[in-house]
């Protein structure tokens, strides 16, 4: 199976500042059709994930613009511009491209 | 806007079966896969299998086949069983819809499993 790693697991941020989750997978994650199945799910305490990115950096709908997802290959990255109080929670890749798929294992983010 | 809403039993006894059902209101049922998804308590996320409104499912190979999947199209319905459950299958059980093209996007509100004689 396709190992994704994460760091950090554990993020403080304050209020305003950006914030940055790295991945990374054991294999690339470049589909044969040249997609890239690299996605970011956030979820709050007590919620079931809630998907902000696909496909590498395409934001989903209703997602703030200080979302931002990049990388390519075997090595991507989550970031939040400007902080939020409602950013609080776990976050979490997910890779699509070779079955079965796998998680990372989460960067909880909290403020400081 | 797609709901996904999940049911089953919660609290199973070692040996007993699970039985969770999804059902799908809103958007279209077929032209996707129907997915279930686990997490452990203190662990990350485990991708259990899933299905297409066909019946053809696909299972987490790591998960021995104990699970089995299933669809009712009539009912836009999808369901998930796991025979003689242990305490290793402890964990909140997620549906959820995965779009061909971009991957999962919606999720069911998840059902707490616990295992306990």
């Amino acid at each position: 199976d396709v190992v994704m790693t994460q760091s950090p697991l554990s993020l403080p941020v304050t209020l305003g500042q950006p914030a940055s989750i790295s991945c990374r997978s054991s294999q690339s994650l470049l589909h044969s059709n040249g997609n890239t199945y690299l996605s970011w799910f956030q979820q709050r305490p007590g919620h079931s994930p809630r998907r902000l990115i696909y496909k590498v950096s395409n934001r989903d709908s209703g997602v703030p613009d200080r979302f931002s997802g990049s990388g390519s290959g075997t090595d991507f990255t989550l970031k939040i511009s400007r902080v939020e109080a409602e950013d609080v929670g776990l976050y979490f890749c997910m890779q699509g491209t070779h079955w079965p798929y796998t998680f990372g294992q989460g960067t909880k983010l909290e403020i400081k | 806007q797609v709901q996904l809403q999940q049911w089953g039993a919660g609290l199973l006894k070692p040996s007993e079966t699970l039985s969770l059902t999804c059902a799908v209101y809103g958007g279209s049922f077929s032209g996707y896969f129907w997915s279930w998804i686990r997490q452990a308590p203190g662990k990350g996320l485990e991708w259990i299998g899933e299905i297409n409104h066909s019946g053809s499912a696909n299972y987490n190979p790591s998960l021995k086949s104990r699970f089995t999947i299933s669809i009712d199209t009539s009912k836009n319905q999808f369901s998930l069983r796991l025979s003689s459950v242990t305490a290793a299958d402890a964990a909140v059980y997620y549906c959820a819809r995965k779009d061909i093209l971009t991957g999962p996007d919606y999720w069911g509100q998840g059902t707490l499993v616990t295992v306990s004689s």
